[in-house]
């Protein structure tokens, strides 16, 4: 099993549509969590962290399940910008805090 | 706002040959992470640098790959002799700490080996 798992996806959506992405995780002893954003071609981008109580940014939503190793990103009102490949990243436990990257979920936003 | 740099952006070459990127972190910055990223898939970490000591190189194919940091501040990361597989965007990030939440990442070198 893969440390840290995503939806396959493509996602395809239409603008204004609410899309959510699901992410496992393995380490149970995994500190911190966060979502990058990486659009094509180009390189990730800290999109938001994830905290235990869940947090929102704008149109943006995460959330934390400690308990079942699960996070989620929720994108309402979806924006055109907002096509992207969408990389759940987790930060274990250890001296040196080693960050393992999932392997994205692509999003297209469609007019 | 400060960057990432890392040349070359882009790099062709035939197999068996060597190869080399160099990234420089933004300034200040103690951590720094060589990933690779095949296509389609996410960023892999090769090596972590915490200062000059290499902290975690576990997923660094050793027989082939090097990444040094001499002075704690710009890394070159070489591939000798480069393969085929090895075909793939190599992306540098660095944090002001281990800890900090938010790894900057540099433009990447897209690297082709015929």
């Amino acid at each position: 099993r893969k440390e840290v798992e995503q939806d396959p996806g493509p996602f395809n959506v239409p603008e204004g549509a609410t899309v959510a992405f699901n992410c496992t995780y393995s380490n149970s002893a995994s500190q911190s969590f966060f979502w990058y954003r990486q659009d094509c071609r180009k390189e990730p981008k800290l999109l938001m962290s994830v905290y235990s109580s869940g947090n929102e940014d704008g149109r943006f939503t995460a959330q934390l399940n400690r308990a079942s190793q699960y996070i989620s990103l929720l994108i309402r009102d979806s924006k055109l910008s907002d096509s992207a490949t969408y990389l759940c990243v987790v930060r274990a436990g250890t001296s040196y805090d080693k960050v393992i990257f999932g392997p994205g979920t692509s999003l297209s936003v469609i007019p | 706002e400060a960057e990432v740099a890392q040349s070359p952006r882009y790099k062709i070459t035939e197999k068996s040959q060597a190869v080399a990127f160099w990234c420089d972190p933004i300034s200040g910055h103690a951590t720094l992470y060589w990933y690779r990223q095949i296509l389609g898939q996410g960023p892999e970490l090769l090596v972590q640098f915490q200062d000059e000591s290499v902290v975690d190189d576990s997923q660094l194919p050793k027989d082939r790959f090097s990444a040094e940091r001499l002075k704690g501040v710009d890394s070159t990361l070489k591939i000798q002799p480069a393969e085929l597989g090895d075909s793939a965007m190599y992306l540098c990030a660095s944090s002001l700490l281990p800890q900090e939440e938010t790894q900057y990442f540099g433009p990447g070198t897209r690297l082709l080996v015929l």
